[in-house]
């Protein structure tokens, strides 16, 4: 079975600092993909990032940044320079080799950026 | 523009009424999806369609269905079985390309449903 989880249901951050948002998974499948997406008050989700099981590096995408840990099966994102913008929900997901087309989504971290 | 429509907007369901939401898309992706959002919760996969005229159950399919006659269209039906429909429904679409590879889920909009 897959599963993602995601522990901190809402976090603050300075605009101008960097913010980690915290994502484990759970999976058997030998190789997988982990997706971010952000979703604003609006309600459309905006994919961010993607990080592939066997990437050796860590993906970047601007102020994006995944820090992918194998072996803890930990993928955070990470924020750099946070904006007001970026205030919105954040969502990890996974998909795996052997789950088809299916994708599993963890319960959103609700980030505030403050002036 | 290429993109995913889902209409409409907001949708008001009467006890006992089966109601259809669209969802359309011009990215001539196989895979289309319908995720069931409730406040404060994650994306909960109701039905799936990896290609036309096929179609499979997600994790909380009971009281809804699906049909996928054209590979651009994916309407969802909230049936009276759906004791508890009130919801953000949001669709989406993926390209082909390997299963764990980098192609991501492209998202519509979303349609808010209300029961009266």
């Amino acid at each position: 079975a897959q599963k993602i989880t995601q522990t901190q249901p809402g976090m603050f951050v300075q605009e101008k600092e960097a913010v980690t948002l915290d994502c484990t998974y759970d999976t058997s499948d030998p190789s997988y993909g982990l997706f971010w997406y952000k979703q604003p008050s609006s309600g459309e989700m905006i994919f961010l990032i993607y990080q592939g099981s066997y990437d050796q590096q860590n993906a970047t995408e601007g102020r994006y940044s995944l820090n992918f840990q194998k072996a803890r099966k930990s993928a955070n994102l990470v924020i750099s320079a946070s904006q007001l913008g970026d205030s919105a929900m954040y969502f990890c997901a996974m998909r795996g080799a052997n789950t088809g087309n299916q994708f599993y989504f963890g319960t959103g971290t609700s980030l505030t950026v403050i002036p | 523009d290429g993109g995913i429509t889902q209409s409409p907007k907001y949708l008001f369901r009467k006890e006992g009424q089966n109601v259809t939401l669209s969802c359309e898309q011009n990215l001539n992706h196989d895979a289309m999806y319908w995720y069931r959002q409730d406040p404060g919760q994650g994306l909960r996969l109701i039905y799936y369609s990896q290609i036309v005229n096929d179609f499979q159950k997600g994790d909380i399919a009971e009281g809804y269905s699906v049909s996928r006659e054209k590979k651009e269209s994916f309407p969802l039906t909230v049936t009276s079985a759906q004791k508890n429909p009130t919801a953000f429904y949001l669709c989406a679409s993926r390209g082909g390309g390997l299963p764990s590879g980098r192609e991501t889920q492209y998202f519509g909009p979303g349609t808010r449903l209300l029961v009266l």
